[in-house]
C-alpha cells in the first residue's frame, strides 16, 4: 500500500539535545511538507520541498533543519536552538505543485522535551 | 490578514442529530478549500477539496459546501464512529512560488450513541 510513514511515534529529547524525525513516503510525491500541531492551534508549516535538494522556509522555521536528498525522505531534526520543540510533529506529501492536489499526511510523531 | 476560523470549537451531538460545521476564511487568492478528519493521537485524513463558490462535495454522511467567504460541512444523521476534529485548511495563490496551506483550528466534534 502506498502512503506516508513517520517514525518513531514517540520521542523523548533533553534539552540541549538534537533528534531527527523520520518521513519516507511511496507515493511518488513530488512536494514534501512537515508542520507542528499545538493544542488549540492550527497546524503550523516548518518547511517545505518541492523537489529534491531543494527546500524552503515555512512560518516557524527557527530551530529546525531538514534535507531532501531523495524523493522519498524527508526528514526534520529540531535542534538545540528550539525553546519549544514539545509537540505533535506531521509530515505530508503532495503530487505537484498543482492547486488541485491534497495533501496527505503520516501518522504523526509526538516530541516531548524532558 | 489571511485568516481561517473554524465554529464552533467543540460540538457534542446525539447520534442521529444532523448539523453543521463552519469554516470562514479572509484571505486573498483563494485557490481552494480543504477539509479533513483527525482522530485523537493520528495524522489527518482528507475528506474534499472545493474549489469554487457554489460547488458542493459528498461522502457517506457528510456534505461540503463551499461560499465566497465560507464553507459548511453539513452532517448527516451521525454516528458515534463520526466523533473526531474536523478541520479546515485554504490554499493560498502567490505568485505560484508555494502551494502553502493555511489551517482553522479545528472543530472537535463528540457523537454520543
Amino acid at each position: 500500500d502506498g502512503g506516508i510513514t513517520q517514525s518513531p511515534k514517540y520521542l523523548f529529547r533533553k534539552e540541549g539535545q538534537n533528534v531527527t524525525l523520520s518521513c519516507e513516503q511511496n507515493l511518488n510525491h513530488d512536494a514534501m511538507y512537515w508542520y507542528r500541531q499545538d493544542p488549540g492551534q492550527g497546524l503550523r508549516l516548518i518547511y517545505y520541498s518541492q523537489i529534491v535538494n531543494d527546500f524552503q522556509k515555512g512560518d516557524i522555521a527557527e530551530g529546525y533543519s531538514v534535507s531532501r536528498e531523495k524523493k522519498e525522505s524527508f526528514p526534520l531534526t529540531v535542534t538545540s536552538a528550539q525553546k519549544n520543540p514539545t509537540a505533535f510533529y506531521l509530515c505530508a506529501s503532495e503530487a505537484g505543485t498543482s492547486d488541485y492536489n491534497e495533501q496527505f499526511f503520516g501518522p504523526g510523531t509526538r516530541l516531548t522535551v524532558l | 490578514e489571511d485568516q481561517v476560523t473554524q465554529s464552533p470549537e467543540a460540538l457534542r451531538l446525539q447520534e442521529g442529530e444532523s448539523s453543521s460545521l463552519n469554516c470562514s476564511y479572509t484571505v486573498s487568492g483563494l485557490r481552494g478549500l480543504f477539509w479533513y478528519r483527525q482522530d485523537p493521537g493520528k495524522g489527518p485524513e482528507f475528506l474534499f477539496t472545493l474549489y469554487s463558490a457554489g460547488e458542493e462535495k459528498e461522502k457517506e454522511r457528510l456534505k461540503a459546501t463551499l461560499t465566497k467567504k465560507e464553507s459548511f460541512l453539513h452532517i448527516t444523521a451521525p454516528k458515534p464512529e463520526d466523533s473526531a476534529t474536523y478541520l479546515c485548511a485554504v490554499r493560498l495563490f502567490r505568485g505560484g512560488a508555494t502551494n502553502k496551506l493555511i489551517f482553522g483550528t479545528g472543530t472537535l466534534l463528540a457523537v454520543q450513541p
